[in-house]
């Protein structure tokens, strides 16, 4: 597609339950990354995935957080046991290469709200 | 580790006066990027630099590059209510993928 596309938009969940969150690159990005911001605060690394391999993992927070890339273009980040300091927007995004050169595209994010 | 600091966290400008934000590492830095968020949306790339004492410039925006690739700033001239948002800087390793992003400059301008 034209830009990064994220569903849903928004998702409103219950504390203890599980989520999954869609991205879909840009064709021919071959690089993706996860991203979280909190309110006021800068897009903090999640996940970096270059194909279909998961790149860096490094800044995924603990193991409830887990992300997949099977067939090297969708992407879907999963939560289990949803806590409520996982509210935040999660923002995906994919780069024609993995060294940035060009710059990140990202898409429109999807909120997580844990009540 | 390596992070950047931003500043001023705000700023409030009336219409057409000029506005500058900073953004400074400890740390020499590969490269260095530009990032602006409108209200409720998401980041969107303006530039990168590499070079040491770069200048770009878009439009009303200049963009520098610190000789010693250890700051950076981003000015706007003659601002507009188009301008709102937050401006965030970021930067990754040589060759890395992994963008480190500062907290950002929120932009406020009033009309």
């Amino acid at each position: 597609g034209a830009g990064v596309s994220q569903t849903p938009s928004n998702k409103v969940t219950e504390k203890g339950k599980y989520v999954e969150l869609r991205c879909d690159p840009i064709s021919g990005h071959t690089a993706l990354y996860w991203y979280r911001q909190s309110l006021g605060q800068g897009p903090e690394f999640l996940i970096y995935f270059q194909g279909t391999g998961a790149a860096d993992d490094s800044g995924l927070p603990n193991d409830r957080f887990f992300a997949v890339r099977p067939e090297g273009s969708v992407s879907t980040l999963k939560i289990q046991r949803t806590e409520r300091g996982d509210s935040a927007v999660y923002l995906c995004a994919s780069s024609f290469d993995g060294a940035s050169n060009y710059g990140y595209t990202f898409g429109s994010g999807t909120r997580l709200t844990v009540v | 580790g390596q992070q950047v600091m931003q500043i001023p966290q705000y700023q409030h400008v009336q219409e057409g006066e000029d506005f500058t934000t900073y953004c400074n590492s400890s740390t020499t830095l590969s490269n260095i990027q530009w990032y602006k968020q409108r209200p409720g949306g998401h980041p969107v790339f303006l530039i990168q630099l590499v070079k040491s004492g770069e200048v770009k410039k878009q439009k009303r925006l200049t963009f520098q590059f610190g000789e010693a690739k250890k700051n950076s700033s981003l000015h706007i001239t003659a601002t507009q209510t188009t301008d709102v948002g937050t401006y965030f800087c970021a930067y990754s390793g040589a060759g890395s993928y992994q963008l480190t992003f500062g907290k950002g400059t929120k932009l406020s301008v009033i009309p």
